[in-house]
């Protein structure tokens, strides 16, 4: 199976800051990531997927790069709302997998 | 507008069985790969199985932990996803999620529903 590891898997910042999670895979998945935002209490939103293609109606502040083994989500500008945990999937291989979670909190 | 509606969660005793449903409306159904994903309490997400569409003869992917005790089908004619779970085990309890594949083998998950949760304790 494909582990992804994300990094942090907490993080503390406060709005406008600049922040990034990196998710690493175990074994190449070319660019099939995809990135979710996880509320309390809600379902996941997709974010980016094919590592770097933004899902419609997600703000140009989130940006996904990476290729291979190592990936990041970059949110530019923190807002209120963005506060929350953040997983990362890889697409390439079965079984899907997930990364750990990363939780965003406001410092 | 797309809607993905689960049901079917519940308390059982471990060694029982339980079937999930999910409902969708506001898209063409039949056309897209479906998943699972679950979420144990206060824990990350979880990958559980998919199923493809009829244009590939709705075959089916799981993970492991749940392969020969969980079955993923499908009805296009009444637009539902079903999760058939048998010989539950304690950590299979979780909240639910059904999810939309978008078009594509490799395609992420684009809407989700709000889940059921499934409690396995006696």
């Amino acid at each position: 199976d494909i582990q992804l590891t994300q990094s942090p898997s907490f993080l503390s910042a406060s709005v406008g800051d600049r922040v990034t999670i990196t998710c690493r895979a175990s074994q190449g998945i070319s660019t099939y990531l995809a990135w979710y935002q996880q509320k309390p209490g809600k379902a996941p939103k997709l974010l980016i997927y094919g590592t770097s293609t933004l899902q419609s109606g997600v703000p140009s502040t989130f940006s996904g790069s990476g290729s291979g083994t190592e990936f990041t989500l970059t949110i530019s500008s923190l807002q209120p709302e963005d506060f929350a945990t953040y997983y990362c999937q890889q697409l390439n291989a079965y079984p899907i997998t997930f990364g750990q979670g990363t939780r965003l909190q406001i410092k | 507008e797309v809607q993905l509606v689960e049901s079917g969660g519940g308390l059982v005793q471990p060694g029982g069985s339980l079937r999930l449903s999910c409902a969708a409306s506001g898209f063409t159904f039949s056309e897209h790969y479906m998943d699972w994903v679950r979420q144990a309490p206060g824990k990350g997400l979880e990958w559980v199985g998919r199923i493809r569409n009829k244009a590939n003869s709705y075959t089916t992917e799981y993970a492991a932990s749940v392969r020969g005790r969980f079955s993923i089908s499908r009805d296009d004619s009444e637009n539902s996803l079903y999760l058939q779970m048998n010989n539950l085990k304690p950590e299979d309890t979780a909240l639910y999620y059904c999810s939309r594949r978008t078009y594509g083998h490799n395609s992420p998950s684009d809407y989700w529903g709000q889940g059921t949760l499934v409690t396995v304790s006696s």
